[in-house]
């Protein structure tokens, strides 16, 4: 147990529509990732945030949207999702501070899978 | 970041040791080399990193070559849990936390 929480596990929703993904980082962690696996692709980072605050990029889309809370949770939102958008979202923190470079461990959650139909 | 070749694939005998090569030729000197696995369509599992010397940990060793050109995983006795793909990645330190790009990794077969 890498100490990341996500839900849902699974969902199905149809093109179109509009879903919410949550994570919970580990205790202590201020940095949260989120990556996208589907099949073709592999496994793409989308998007962190760090304290509240979006620190990078990567291959996300624009009807994809994430925030952090002050209580450092995570969403990610999908919005218009369409066929392609069916894949597993992963869902990542970790804890290094500003002012040292330094190494970075990532740890995982379990994912969240979405189907589209 | 430092492009890394990895195997598409290996086997390896269970109680063996599975030895898992990375190539990193342009590797820059603040770049940290690191190795997750990804158990089929479960999260990926952070391995070990490293940056200059090798490393050690409860589940693996990481040697990394003294021009710092490749590295090598290795588990010491492979059982067949540790079937997977295994990606190594290599980025630059930095500041507050930053993402890891994976490529396509290595499949790992351990056979009875």
């Amino acid at each position: 147990d890498s100490g990341v929480t996500q839900t849902p596990k699974h969902l199905i929703t149809a093109t179109g529509q509009r879903v919410t993904l949550r994570c919970s980082p580990r205790s202590g962690d201020l940095s949260v990732y989120w990556y996208q696996q589907s099949l073709d692709q592999g496994l793409q980072f989308l998007i962190q945030y760090y304290n509240g605050e979006e620190r990078a990029k990567g291959n996300i889309l624009e009807r994809f949207s994430a925030q952090q809370f002050p209580d450092l949770h995570s969403e990610l939102n999908l919005s218009s999702l369409e066929l392609g958008d069916s894949a597993l979202y992963f869902c990542a923190s970790s804890v290094v501070p500003f002012g040292r470079l330094t190494g970075n461990t990532i740890y995982f959650g379990e994912g969240s899978w979405l189907t589209v139909v | 970041d430092a492009k890394t070749t990895q195997p598409t694939s290996m086997d390896c005998a269970e109680g063996r040791a599975a030895n898992l090569p990375c190539n990193h030729s342009t590797i820059s000197g603040n770049e940290y080399v690191y190795w997750y696995r990804q158990i089929h369509s479960q999260g990926p599992q952070y391995i070990i990193h490293g940056l200059k010397n090798n490393e050690t940990n409860e589940m693996a060793s990481l040697i990394i070559t003294e021009d710092r050109k490749s590295s090598t995983l290795i588990l010491p006795h492979a059982t067949l849990r540790d079937t997977a793909v295994y990606y190594c990645i290599v980025r630059a330190g930095g500041s507050g936390g930053y993402a890891l790009n994976f490529g396509k990794g290595t499949s790992l077969l351990v056979t009875p």
